[in-house]
């Protein structure tokens, strides 16, 4: 199985702030990376695909790169609502993975 | 819109069976892969299974695979997964999700998802 490790596992911010999460892959996977965010008791909402692919209807102020093993989750000006928790999900196997989340608080 | 909603949890004994059920509206069901991922407790995503939009081909994480069982029934715009020998550690919320390809052209990421149902394994 191809494992994801997300970095760090929470992390703690102000409205305003840059913020970054990181997810590597254990093997390469190409661009076929997506990012979910997740608040409690919700279900998760895709926020980004393969890779750097917003989704229809998600705020611009949410961006991802990367390639291969490395890939970022970038939120430009965290909103109020964005305290959550982040997934990444690689698909470059037919056995889907997710990496571990990071929770993004308040600081 | 697109609207999933699953039924079917509750509380098993370990060693038991449930069947879990997502109805699905808002999109043409026929023509879309569907998956089954759950969520332990205080814990992150596990991907359970998939199936093709006409029910021709299924795939399963290693630690379900021979206990579960995906399938759909399009005429009625339902996906189901049977769920067999339950143990503890089967104990989570169920999302029924969406895949976002369409038809032959497989995504394996998730556009919508459901609102969850809790499976608990306990004696």
């Amino acid at each position: 199985d191809i494992q994801m490790t997300q970095s760090p596992s929470s992390l703690s911010a102000s409205v305003g702030d840059r913020v970054t999460i990181t997810c590597r892959a254990s093997q390469s996977i190409s661009s076929y990376l997506h990012w979910y965010q997740q608040k409690p008791g919700k279900a998760p909402k895709l926020l980004i695909y393969a890779a750097s692919n917003l989704q229809s209807g998600v705020s611009s102020r949410f961006s991802g790169s990367g390639s291969g093993t490395d890939f970022t989750l970038t939120i430009s000006s965290l909103q109020p609502e964005d305290f959550a928790t982040y997934y990444c999900q690689q698909s470059s196997s037919t056995l889907l993975t997710f990496g571990g989340g990071t929770k993004v608080e308040i600081k | 819109q697109v609207q999933l909603v699953e039924s079917g949890g509750g509380v098993v004994q370990p060693g038991g069976s449930l069947r879990l059920s997502c109805a699905a509206s808002g999109f043409s069901f026929n023509y879309y892969g569907m998956h089954w991922v759950r969520q332990a407790p205080g814990k992150g995503l596990e991907w359970v299974a998939f199936i093709r939009y006409d029910g021709s081909n299924a795939d399963y994480a290693d630690s379900v695979r021979g206990r579960f069982t995906i399938s759909r029934d399009n005429s009625n715009n339902t996906l189901y997964l049977q769920m067999n020998n339950l143990s503890a550690e089967d104990t989570a919320v169920f999302f029924c999700a969406k895949d976002s390809g369409y038809g032959h052209n497989l995504a394996n990421w998730f556009d919508s998802w459901g609102q969850g149902t809790l499976v608990t394994v306990s004696s």
